[in-house]
């Protein structure tokens, strides 16, 4: 099974409005941590967002929120208000085990092309 | 701010030839990772370091090798390049202890004909 799911190839949307991109992840780890980066055309991975599992709140940064569904295993991604600089590649991604564990490594979704038309 | 540099943006290669790709990082990160990228399938792991010397395996290590002789260097070894590692190869960086947030390069996409 995929441990990181994103079910969306492709998304359109119209310049400032609210879009989610979804992600759904499979781990039996108690701790794990999850991310979301941006790739626009250029090809450089850009760090967007991150959440814990153990997070009491949803993460926030700027106009980008993560919807975190601990039980249905969620991490939806919303950017609120898009620009056209957001149509990029976005990737969801997936760290398991603690922090204090060493090193670790994620494991990327297929990730979904977000397009934003004026 | 981290930065992390591969050697090459772009890289034209034949058939059986031997392959570098360099990754450098600036921010004494402990971990480095090589990852090749492909239409539909992601972002898929190839090797990673956590210390000098240090490799592991990946999701997809065959047809690869990698050397970390320095802690701010990654190479990733193609020992006799073939068709189907026509591909983007990305590079990043972590440091232990905090989120372990992965630092990119720009990526290097390799065709080898």
């Amino acid at each position: 099974a995929q441990k990181i799911t994103q079910t969306q190839p492709g998304m359109f949307v119209q310049e400032k409005e609210a879009v989610t991109l979804d992600c759904t992840y499979d781990t039996s780890d108690p701790s794990y941590g999850l991310f979301w980066y941006k790739q626009p055309s250029s090809g450089e991975m850009i760090f967007l967002i991150y959440q814990g599992s153990y997070d009491q709140q949803n993460a926030t940064e700027g106009r980008y929120s993560l919807n975190f569904q601990k039980a249905r295993k969620s991490a939806n991604l919303v950017i609120s208000a898009s620009q056209l600089g957001d149509s990029a590649m976005y990737f969801c991604a997936m760290r398991e085990g603690p922090l204090n564990s060493g090193y670790s490594t994620l494991t990327f979704g297929k990730g979904t092309m977000l397009l934003v038309s004026p | 701010d981290v930065k992390v540099t591969q050697s090459s943006r772009y890289l034209v290669k034949r058939t059986g030839e031997k392959v570098f790709l360099e990754c450098v990082q600036d921010m004494d990160h402990e971990n480095m990772f090589w990852y090749r990228q492909d239409p539909g399938l992601g972002l898929r792991l190839i090797y990673f370091s956590y210390d000098v010397k240090m490799k592991e395996k990946g999701d997809i290590p065959e047809g690869y090798s990698v050397s970390r002789e320095k802690k701010e260097r990654f190479s990733l070894i193609l020992e006799s390049a073939s068709t189907n590692q026509t591909s983007m190869y990305l590079c990043a960086s972590s440091q232990t202890g905090k989120i372990n947030e992965q630092f990119f390069g720009p990526g290097t996409r390799l065709t080898v004909l």
